[in-house]
């Protein structure tokens, strides 16, 4: 089974630049998640979907973030413009949403993001 | 609000020693807990999770972490540190119904010395 996969892996910008990050979750998982990890710091969640639609987007800073998951299945992160406190590695997570392991959450290697 | 907490943004222990990872959570429901490991460059991968069953979870590669809500506590151990131990380890907590979002600590720094 294909784990999450995620592109760029690495990605550096000048602040006010635009970027954006991919996602691909495992086949069949309905809900995903967009974490923010800052160096020395525990993941934060940014944004979490439910098929194509957003369950949670509290903590997202509307003002420069922002995501979409079209279909249901890929999503795309993207910042713009980009600020200096941006830099940091940028996590993707899917989960089933129902069933005996649905509770697990798998996550994809991260695209680090340095703004200069 | 959930909340985690790490004590000790940095543990260090020799090979073969055992390894205590110190795990404090507050939630407001009833929990699932994990713990997470970290490689460089890498993303998280699941050591173990706790989801209202035994108190006592097993996990892979030799860890183990006991859940106690008298304490509010998850501590992870292992009996014998391996080099291939040396990793960030993240302890998170979630509600057991609705959304499931995981709200993590801070990580510990786990450094193995020969």
């Amino acid at each position: 089974e294909a784990g999450v996969a995620q592109s760029p892996r690495y990605k550096i910008i000048e602040k006010r630049q635009s970027v954006a990050f991919w996602c691909n979750p495992i086949s069949g998982h309905a809900t995903l998640y967009w974490y923010q990890q800052i160096l020395g710091q525990g993941p934060k969640l940014l944004i979490q979907f439910q098929n194509n639609g957003v369950v949670d987007d509290s903590q997202l800073p509307k003002d420069r973030f922002s995501a979409e998951r079209l279909k249901g299945v890929d999503s795309t992160l993207k910042i713009q413009p980009a600020k200096l406190e941006d830099s940091a590695v940028y996590l993707c997570a899917s989960r089933l949403t129902s069933g005996k392991s649905s509770y697990e959450q798998y996550f994809g290697p991260g695209t680090r993001l340095t703004v200069t | 609000a959930q909340s985690v907490t790490q004590l000790g943004s940095h543990v260090s222990v020799s090979e073969g020693a055992l390894v205590l990872l110190r795990c404090n959570y507050s939630s407001s429901v009833p929990p699932y807990l994990f713990w997470y490991v970290q490689y460089p460059n890498q993303g998280l991968q699941l050591l173990l999770k706790y989801t209202s069953a035994a108190t006592l979870v097993k996990g892979i590669n030799g860890f183990e972490a006991e859940f106690k809500k008298s304490e509010t506590s998850f501590h992870l151990t292992k009996p014998s540190a391996h080099m291939s131990d040396a990793a960030e380890y993240f302890c998170a907590v979630s509600e057991s119904q609705g959304a499931q979002k995981l709200v993590f600590g801070q990580g510990t720094r786990l450094t193995i010395n020969p």
